[in-house]
């Protein structure tokens, strides 16, 4: 059963360029979370969708900042005209259905963004 | 305004030896306690949770100590081992309605010397 996987491992992007995270759950799980985090930082919860429907966004940045996780396929969060600030590790978690709790959240190994 | 600290950003230890890793945190509202290890390039993953009910969980080598009054929380790790060596967060978060956040600390890096 592989784990959370999270592509690209890697993205650069400069000023004012587009950046799109992807993340595959576990196999079964429906919930997916998306934390942030800056250098020097802990993770920071940014969103939590289920499928097709975004639970909470309260960690989201206001502007530029937009997630999915539609029927198919996996979860995008999508990063619109990037700045230096957003230079970040971004990790994907998962859970089964049905808990929606931290104590199952399985973390991906991340995608680490560098904006130029 | 930072909820969950880690004072610490390092700690080395020889292997055999306690490791003891601390983290404090200001929100009474918390009420579960976490704790991830990490290695580079790797997600975080799960490795012991207590409840605010409870002073001390212990998962084998691993024993998670909370101190409510003192709003502290600790991690021992014994004997420690060298593949040990990683950065451990701890993190907490709510049993009610938003009990999908966790709020991570910055992390302490350990080194366990052979």
């Amino acid at each position: 059963n592989a784990g959370v996987m999270q592509n690209p491992r890697h993205l650069v992007r400069r000023r004012g360029q587009e950046a799109r995270l992807r993340c595959s759950p576990m196999k079964g799980h429906s919930h997916v979370y998306w934390y942030r985090q800056l250098p020097e930082e802990g993770l920071k919860f940014m969103v939590y969708l289920q499928k097709e429907n975004i639970i909470d966004e309260s960690g989201m940045p206001k502007e530029r900042f937009s997630a999915e996780f539609p029927k198919e396929g996996p979860s995008i969060l999508r990063i619109q005209q990037v700045v230096r600030g957003d230079s970040a590790a971004y990790f994907c978690a998962s859970s089964p259905p049905g808990s929606g709790s931290y104590n199952e959240q399985f973390f991906g190994p991340g995608t680490r963004l560098t904006v130029l | 305004d930072q909820q969950v600290k880690q004072n610490s950003p390092s700690l080395s230890v020889q292997e055999g030896r306690i490791s003891i890793l601390n983290c404090d945190y200001t929100n009474s509202m918390f009420d579960y306690f976490l704790w991830y290890k990490k290695y580079p390039a790797e997600g975080p993953t799960f490795l012991i949770s207590i409840s605010s009910i409870k002073d001390k969980n212990e998962d084998g080598r691993f024993t998670v100590f909370l101190n409510k009054s003192a709003k502290h929380l600790s991690l021992h790790i014994v004997p420690s081992q060298p593949g040990d060596s990683a950065v451990y967060f701890c993190a907490e978060g709510y049993s009610g309605g938003s009990n999908y956040k966790l709020t991570f600390g910055k992390g302490t890096l350990l080194t366990v010397n052979p």
